[in-house]
C-alpha cells in the first residue's frame, strides 16, 4: 500500500515549456486535490477532483489543467509554464465524508 | 472569506521544554479544523483533526490541541519536546468537503 505517490520528485523547466505532473492514490479515495506550496503562504488549492469524472477550480486555478484519468490518478498540466510557477506542488487523496487528506511527498519545480 | 493565521513563524524551543503553537481562523460556522506536520522534503501528515464534541483533541506523537470558540482558535500543545519534532507546522480550516485553507506555517527548532 503506497499510499499517494508524485512523479516527477523534482523537474526544472524553461519559460513557456509545457508539462505533467502524475499523481496516483492506491487507498480508493473518491476526492483527489492538487496544492501547491509557496514560502510564507501555507498550501494552496489549485483543483480538485471530488469524483472520478469531476473537476473543479481551487483557489488559484489560472495557468493550471486537470484531468482526472480514473479513479486512482489525478494529473495536473502546465501548458506554458511561468516563473511564478516555480512551487512544490502535493497531490492529495481523500476518502468519503470529512475524512482525512492524505498528502504525497511533493513534486519540486523550478520554471527558469 | 475564511482564513487561517499562525501567528509565529518560527519558534525554537529547548529539547524537554514545552511547547504551543498558535492558530487562529475566521470562518462563519463551526469549522473542522486540522494540525498537520511536515518534515524537510516530505508531505504533510495529520497529527489531530478536531470536528464537533470534546474541544480536547489528542493526536499522535504526543500532541494535543484545543478548540476554543470564544477565541476563534485552536492552538497545538505538546508538554515535552523531542527533538525529532523539530519540523513545519501547518494549521487548516476545512471550509466543506473539498476546500481546506492553510496557515502558512510555523517552523520549530528544537535545541538540545
Amino acid at each position: 500500500n503506497a499510499g499517494v505517490t508524485q512523479t516527477p520528485k523534482f523537474q526544472v523547466l524553461k519559460t513557456g515549456q509545457s508539462m505533467t505532473l502524475q499523481c496516483a492514490q492506491d487507498m480508493n479515495h473518491n476526492s483527489m486535490y492538487w496544492y501547491r506550496q509557496d514560502p510564507g503562504m501555507g498550501l494552496r488549492l489549485i483543483y480538485y477532483s471530488a469524483s472520478e469524472g469531476t473537476t473543479d477550480k481551487g483557489e488559484v486555478p489560472n495557468g493550471y489543467n486537470v484531468s482526472r484519468l480514473n479513479k486512482r490518478e489525478f494529473s495536473l498540466r502546465l501548458e506554458s509554464a511561468a516563473p511564478s510557477q516555480t512551487s512544490v506542488y502535493f497531490c492529495a487523496s481523500r476518502g468519503g465524508g470529512l475524512e482525512t487528506q492524505y498528502f504525497g511527498p511533493g513534486t519540486r519545480l523550478l520554471v527558469l | 472569506a475564511q482564513s487561517v493565521t499562525q501567528p509565529d513563524i518560527h519558534i525554537t524551543v529547548s529539547e524537554g521544554a514545552s511547547l504551543e503553537l498558535r492558530c487562529n481562523y475566521s470562518y462563519g460556522a463551526t469549522p473542522y479544523l486540522f494540525w498537520y506536520v511536515q518534515s524537510p522534503g516530505q508531505g504533510l501528515q495529520l497529527l489531530l483533526k478536531y470536528f464537533s464534541g470534546d474541544t480536547l483533541v489528542q493526536g499522535i506523537k504526543g500532541f494535543e490541541a484545543e478548540f476554543k470558540r470564544s477565541q476563534s482558535s485552536f492552538n497545538l500543545r505538546k508538554p515535552s519536546v523531542h527533538w525529532s519534532d523539530a519540523a513545519e507546522y501547518f494549521c487548516a480550516v476545512g471550509v466543506n468537503n473539498n476546500d481546506m485553507r492553510f496557515g502558512a506555517g510555523t517552523r520549530l527548532t528544537v535545541k538540545p
